[in-house]
């Protein structure tokens, strides 16, 4: 099983302010078979990117995935009020599909 | 526009089975193009994957929970359902159907709004 852990538990920015969310994976990911989701309160959560780097339809282009192996990151340029929210990483692929405990971006 | 909708019982008691179903809009269940999917969230915590379902009833599961889970598919009424066995009070979450990419095996693109079941007596 890959665990994956997600760094900072929360970041405080203001908005117009670049977020870097960090998921650190226990072991390679193959393929680079790594998501990003945002969730807000009471709502399920939103796929972002899929692949590391690839944005999902429809999501603005302010989010952006890197990464490969074991250290992947989701940069917000410019924060929204929107964008306030939590955010989880996936694992996923050929073994056992594993999310991160996610990252809260709150408003500073 | 694709809509998954859970529906089942919000209370269930500890030993006893949860059973859930996800109504599935706007799109054929049946079509090879996709996986459907069952995640939980307990309260406060992170997202858990339970387990997958392909049209032909082709199913996989969370080692973790495969002791006790079963998916199943009904394409005639669009619908997939979960039911977790022996529950207790760590099985408490948001459970949350989904819709999975068969040429992006995992993720999860379209979500229903999820349901809370509890576990009580």
């Amino acid at each position: 099983e890959i665990v994956l852990t997600q760094s900072p538990g929360t970041l405080s920015l203001s908005p117009g302010e670049r977020a870097t969310l960090s998921c650190r994976a226990s072991q390679s990911v193959d393929s680079n078979y790594l998501a990003w989701y945002q969730q807000k309160p009471g709502q399920a959560p939103r796929l972002l990117i899929y692949g590391a780097s690839s944005r999902a339809t429809g999501i603005p282009d302010r989010f952006s995935g890197s990464g490969s192996g074991t250290d992947f990151t989701l940069t917000i340029s410019r924060l929204e009020p929107e964008d306030f929210a939590v955010y989880h990483c996936q694992h996923y692929g050929r073994s056992l599909w594993t999310f991160g405990q996610g990252t809260k971006v709150e408003i500073k | 526009q694709m809509q998954l909708q859970e529906s089942g019982p919000g209370l269930v008691k500890p030993s006893e089975t949860l059973s859930l179903t996800c109504t599935v809009s706007g799109g054929s269940i049946s079509s090879s193009s996709y996986y459907w999917g069952w995640i939980r969230q307990p309260p406060g915590k992170g997202l858990e994957w339970i387990g997958s379902i392909y049209y032909s009833g082709d199913t996989y599961y969370n080692p973790s929970l495969e002791s006790r889970v079963t998916i199943s598919v009904d394409t005639s009424k669009n619908q997939f359902s979960l039911k977790l066995r022996s529950v207790t009070a760590a099985d408490m979450a948001v459970y949350y159907c989904a819709r999975q990419p068969f040429s992006i095996t995992g993720i999860n693109d379209y979500w229903g709004q999820g349901t809370l079941v509890t576990v009580s007596s």
